[in-house]
């Protein structure tokens, strides 16, 4: 039930760009991202719902593909701030039922 | 308002003891979310009030663990006897409901509390 992300890991230059994927194998109703820093709670990033919608705000964008049950995460022209876990979270189709994903580290250095 | 306030943020105990975990929501919250994160198991959903009644309890471990809700603006997580595999940091997550009755809304998690059963 639980989604996988990936890559696991990943380390970006100042400036780069990244995506992170979310694959569920059960029909989603929506998808959430969540970042994490080291020794802190995870703190909303965005909603996506069923629908093909992409999100963003500033630099960080998403999108979900409700057929394939996948979602993408997009940072581009990376910050130092931007470094952490991040997770999605997926609530399925058949309702109550809530999953965060395996997480993907995110480290950006100057 | 303060954000979702967790007691205590770190617990230290011994095998066998009884530990209680608290929380307090963000006022006018409808949802009340308890998650467990380890590194081996990542972040898991344990259980899940709407409007201080149980929804889901699925993901509680074993009749070990147990939460109540009192009324709105608390709630506690109890683990009675402890193990040490239960050591993790348990967060505790608030939410509300957008118009069309979304289930899942954007989290506000707490500070968590890191548990360590020795």
């Amino acid at each position: 039930q639980q989604p996988v992300q990936s890559p696991q890991a990943v380390i970006l230059r100042e400036g780069e760009d990244a995506v992170i994927n979310c694959s569920s194998s059960k029909a989603l109703y929506s998808v959430h991202w969540y970042r994490q820093k080291h020794g802190e709670a995870p703190v909303f990033l965005m909603i996506l719902l069923k629908g093909g919608e992409q999100k963003g705000h500033d630099k960080i964008s998403a999108s979900f593909n409700e057929k394939k049950q996948q979602s993408s995460l997009y940072l581009t022209a990376s910050q130092l701030s931007y470094s952490g876990t991040y997770f999605c979270g997926t609530e399925l189709n058949t309702g109550n039922q809530f999953y965060f994903g395996t997480g993907t580290s995110l480290t950006v250095i100057p | 308002d303060a954000g979702v306030i967790q007691s205590p943020r770190h617990e230290v105990t011994e095998m066998g003891q009884e530990v209680t975990l608290r929380c307090k929501p963000i006022s006018g919250h409808d949802y009340l979310f308890w998650y467990r994160q380890t590194m081996m198991r990542g972040l898991e959903l344990l259980i899940y009030f709407n409007n201080n009644v149980p929804i889901d309890d699925s993901g509680m471990p074993e009749d070990r663990f147990s939460a109540k809700m009192p009324n709105a603006s608390f709630s506690t997580l109890k683990i009675q006897p402890s193990e040490p595999r239960d050591s993790a940091v348990y967060f505790c997550a608030s939410s509300f409901v957008l118009a069309g009755g979304l289930a899942y809304n954007e989290q506000f998690f707490g500070p968590g509390t890191r548990l360590t059963v020795l």
